[in-house]
């Protein structure tokens, strides 16, 4: 089955500092990967997807599929980084377009 | 695009009075989402449409969780009779469907609900 594992609920880090929010995922197929981040009692809103390779605020993430990975990363955290950080997949291949959410990230950066 | 649209954003009421939240979703997304968000459990899924049509509410988690979508640009989710173990804010969103699968979702700005 489909999930996504997102093992820290809690990540502090001082301002300036990397970041790395791990997010590991079990999927049977090509799996798409998106990052969703949430601020403070804000509506979530995409991050990045894999499938684009892009990089958003400063963040990036790689799908690793020899780890099933795709942890999210950036090399100087800020202090409006601080937010729920959510991962997430679709929950079947093909048309179905429902996507299953970690259990979600909260980045405190501190200064 | 005004994005996906929700109401209320706030809505406190009674135990065992009827609750509905309202969607309205972004022009030309056939795909609607209703979710729950959660402190214990996170986001959780309860329902979604494809072109207005139920496709999965295996998570709608009892008989007094309701979903329509009468048409293309709105939804509502009702609960009656309401608990105080469905406080939670609910969140509704939407997509393109197959083909411009890799957008992923646009959110609304959620409904705090309380009940007390």
């Amino acid at each position: 089955a489909q999930r996504v594992t997102q093992p820290e609920k809690l990540l502090s880090v001082f301002k300036g500092a990397p970041v790395e929010l791990k997010c590991n995922y079990s999927y049977s197929g090509s799996p798409e990967l998106f990052w969703y981040v949430q601020y403070s009692r804000q509506r979530l809103q995409l991050l990045l997807r894999h499938i684009s390779r892009e990089s958003i605020k400063g963040f990036t993430a790689d799908l690793n599929k020899g780890e099933t990975s795709f942890h999210l990363k950036k090399p100087f955290a800020q202090e409006e980084d601080s937010a729920m950080y959510y991962c997430a997949l679709p929950m079947a291949s093909g048309s179905a377009r429902q996507l299953t959410f970690g259990s979600g990230t909260q980045l405190t950066v501190l200064p | 695009d005004a994005g996906v649209i929700q109401s209320p954003r706030h809505e406190v009421t009674e135990m065992g009075q009827e609750v509905t939240l309202r969607c309205k979703p972004i022009s030309g997304h056939d795909y609607l989402f209703w979710y729950r968000q959660t402190m214990m459990r996170g986001l959780e899924l309860l329902i979604y449409f494809n072109n207005n049509v139920p496709i999965d509410d295996s998570g709608m988690p009892e008989d007094r969780f309701s979903a329509k979508m009468p048409n293309a640009s709105f939804s509502t989710l009702k609960i009656q009779p309401s608990e105080p173990r469905d406080s939670a804010v609910y969140f509704c969103a939407s997509s393109r469907g197959q083909g411009q699968a890799n957008y992923g979702y646009t959110f609304g700005s959620g409904t705090r609900l309380t009940v007390v």
